[in-house]
């Protein structure tokens, strides 16, 4: 199992650039969640699912969108890039029985 | 909602020392309380948890404490080594979300 897996590693843009992030998960769970990471600041929940068919904000949901795509992916859609939003991003996967998180090798994305 | 604080932000041991990270939380419906292990440029692999019910795990040289009357819980690692040096995070539960509030973190530094 390849657990979870984010394309793509890097990316640079510039001010007022899309993108999307990608996430996908092989451990069937029903849980997903992006994070963003920040010198000092911890890993902040941008946007999580917690089953196929619903999303909900987290605590610094502003400037990003989600989909989930099907149970396995859940994208991270950033509309018009702006420096604040360089960082580096994680996503996680897991069941709500447990609460339990595992978590992607990150995507760091840097913004001109 | 929760919040969780993490002490101290570093932390530095000699090879063979103990070393203890502490976090305090708010929210006393909280019931799950992981501990996560970040290397340089990965991301963030779970290395322990405990749920409310028990007071100690152990894993080898790894262990997690929790007191539920003070809202804290502590990682205890014996015999450190220099592969023990990274990023160390704890988190809470949100008490009911699917969701988890973490600390800001400890970097551990093991000299040899």
């Amino acid at each position: 199992n390849a657990g979870v897996t984010q394309t793509p590693k890097f990316q640079v843009l510039k001010t007022g650039q899309s993108m999307t992030l990608q996430c996908a998960q092989d451990m069937n769970h029903n849980s997903m969640y992006w994070y963003r990471q920040d010198p000092g600041m911890g890993l902040r929940l941008i946007y999580y699912s917690a089953s196929e068919g619903t999303t909900d904000k987290g605590e610094v949901p502003n400037g990003y969108n989600v989909s989930r795509l099907n149970k396995r992916e859940f994208s991270l859609r950033l509309e018009s890039a702006a420096p604040s939003q360089t960082s580096v991003y994680f996503c996680a996967s897991g069941e709500l029985s447990t609460d339990t998180q595992y978590f992607g090798p990150g995507t760091r994305l840097t913004v001109l | 909602g929760e919040n969780v604080e993490q002490h101290p932000s570093t932390l530095s041991v000699q090879e063979g020392d103990s070393a203890v990270i502490k976090c305090t939380y708010s929210d006393s419906a909280s019931n799950y309380f992981p501990w996560y292990k970040q290397e340089l440029g990965k991301g963030p692999q779970l290395i322990i948890d405990i749920r409310s019910n028990v007071g100690e795990k152990k894993d080898q040289r790894i262990a997690v404490t929790l007191n539920k009357t003070a809202k804290h819980f502590s990682l205890h690692i014996t015999e450190t080594q220099p592969e023990d040096s990274a990023v160390y995070f704890c988190a809470a539960n949100d008490s009911g979300y699917s969701t988890l509030t973490f600390g800001k973190g400890t970097m551990l530094l093991v000299s040899p």
